[in-house]
């Protein structure tokens, strides 16, 4: 079975500063790991994947998740946040033998202050 | 890119009564969809895979026969939430993946039941 924890419930930052959503996952076979961006009222909207290949893996709006086997971790980063970057993010794990059925971390409320 | 739509956006019902939610991806054909619950400020809870042509799986836990699924098309998936209650009330988003080997989900944006 696979497991996501995103460890940061909400992450408070200033307007202009680097930020990073920190993610780990679990499980037993290979798999393809995602960032989704989640805004009020709204579904989600995928921000960046690693399916397999170079580790740094570069999204929309400016974000970079790394993969890193070693620690199974997926962490997201953004060298510098906008306002308009505040919104709940998930990290989620999909593998080919559950025929694409995605599970995803708990959430991370990125608030960017002015 | 692939759009999946989600209808209705919000909907209130009374207590007791049945409400139908509809995904349809509707540039792609998606043998399969999946539908999740979000309760506020919390995490997508996987509910059921939808199968076009057969029966939905459903995760532990949710009761088959007050989440009804239905995929009928390549296009079109339902949940119907039977005899709702208070405690349904809640969030409800479809997605589904492209098809092909890596595809990521794209989602619908969501439902948001209110049950009086």
């Amino acid at each position: 079975a696979q497991s996501v924890t995103q460890l940061d419930s909400q992450v408070p930052v200033f307007e202009e500063a680097p930020v990073e959503l920190r993610c780990n996952y679990s499980s037993s076979v290979s798999v393809y790991l995602f960032w989704y961006v989640q805004y009020p009222n709204q579904g989600l909207q995928l921000l960046l994947k690693y399916l397999s290949g170079s580790t740094l893996v570069k999204g929309i709006n400016g974000f970079e998740a790394e993969f890193n086997k070693s620690q199974t971790s997926f962490h997201l980063r953004k060298p510098s946040v906008h306002i308009s970057d505040t919104a709940e993010y998930f990290c989620a794990v999909s593998d080919h033998t559950g025929g694409f059925k995605t599970i995803f971390g708990a959430g991370t409320r990125l608030f960017v202050k002015a | 890119g692939a759009v999946v739509s989600q209808h209705p956006s919000w909907v209130i019902c009374k207590s007791g009564t049945s409400v139908k939610i509809e995904c349809r991806s509707l540039d792609f054909q998606a043998t399969t969809m999946f539908w999740y619950r979000q309760f506020p400020k919390q995490s997508l809870m996987l509910m059921a895979t939808s199968n076009e042509g057969s029966k939905a799986t459903y995760e532990q836990g949710v009761e088959k026969d007050k989440f009804l699924i239905n995929h009928a098309s390549l296009t079109l998936s339902t949940l119907t939430v039977t005899s709702a209650h208070p405690e349904d009330s809640s969030f409800y988003i479809c997605s589904a993946p492209t098809g092909t080997g890596t595809s990521p989900l794209h989602f619908g944006n969501g439902t948001r039941l209110t049950v009086t």
